[in-house]
């Protein structure tokens, strides 16, 4: 099973937005809603974001926001904090009894 | 609060074994699926073992079939890891992980370094 692939990196403003994309392949993402995103600071145990494509934990803001279509979903953060930059992951469950991760994405607060 | 708290980790010579556990606090854990995912340095997470509830299914990622075995033991709230014929490749953080419905990863411990070297 192939990693998802994200950009390696984002960045933006406070303020602003940013989207971060995870593509797959109908095996993973297109063939399943289990789509889900964390937030890693380094150091600190990963923060689950976003699961199941775009529904929200509780406690986290609803600045961030997710989304799929076909292989592709994607991860936006609106209104960008200097706490939101960190390092951010997709997940998909890849059918066979197997997970996969994105290639991991840094989003920098200018 | 759900709390996860990896131990074992450490330095060990390629072919070697080790064992990581994962104290689990703060939840029902003999309710829950668990997994292992680990991150090598600079890569990205890669999801290593899943293992049910009840510990009576298990699955492997590829990269460490054959070689790692995951275990729980419900009387005691921790989740296992037997590392063994380690190699270079299996340098990482590792991170025990508890699986939310459906199929994602909820909470997460901090994690474990292992170097093998």
């Amino acid at each position: 099973q192939s990693a998802l692939t994200q950009p390696p990196s984002a960045s933006g403003s406070p303020g602003q937005s940013v989207t971060i994309s995870c593509t797959g392949t109908s095996s993973d993402i297109g063939g399943d809603n289990s789509v889900s995103w964390y937030q890693h600071h380094p150091g600190k145990a990963p923060k689950l974001m976003i699961y199941e494509v775009n529904k929200r934990p509780s406690g986290v803001p609803d600045r961030f926001s997710g989304s799929k279509s076909g292989n592709t979903a994607s991860l936006t953060v609106s209104g960008l904090q200097a706490e939101d930059e960190a390092d951010y992951s997709c997940s998909s469950y890849g059918g066979s009894s197997n997970y996969v991760f994105g290639t991991g994405t840094k989003v920098t607060v200018l | 609060q759900v709390q996860l708290v990896e131990s074992g980790g450490g330095v060990v010579q390629p072919g070697r074994s080790l064992r990581l556990s994962c104290a689990a606090s703060g939840f029902t854990f003999s309710s829950y699926a668990m997994h292992w995912v680990r991150q090598a340095p600079g890569k990205g997470l890669e999801w290593v073992t899943f293992i049910s509830y009840n510990g009576r299914t298990q699955f492997y990622g590829d990269s460490v079939k054959g070689r790692f075995t995951t275990s729980r033991d419900n009387s005691k709230n921790t989740l296992y890891l037997q590392m063994n014929s380690l190699r270079d490749e299996d340098t990482a953080v590792y991170y025990c992980a508890r699986e939310g419905d459906p199929r994602h990863f909820d909470y997460w411990g901090q994690g474990t370094l292992v170097t093998v070297s």
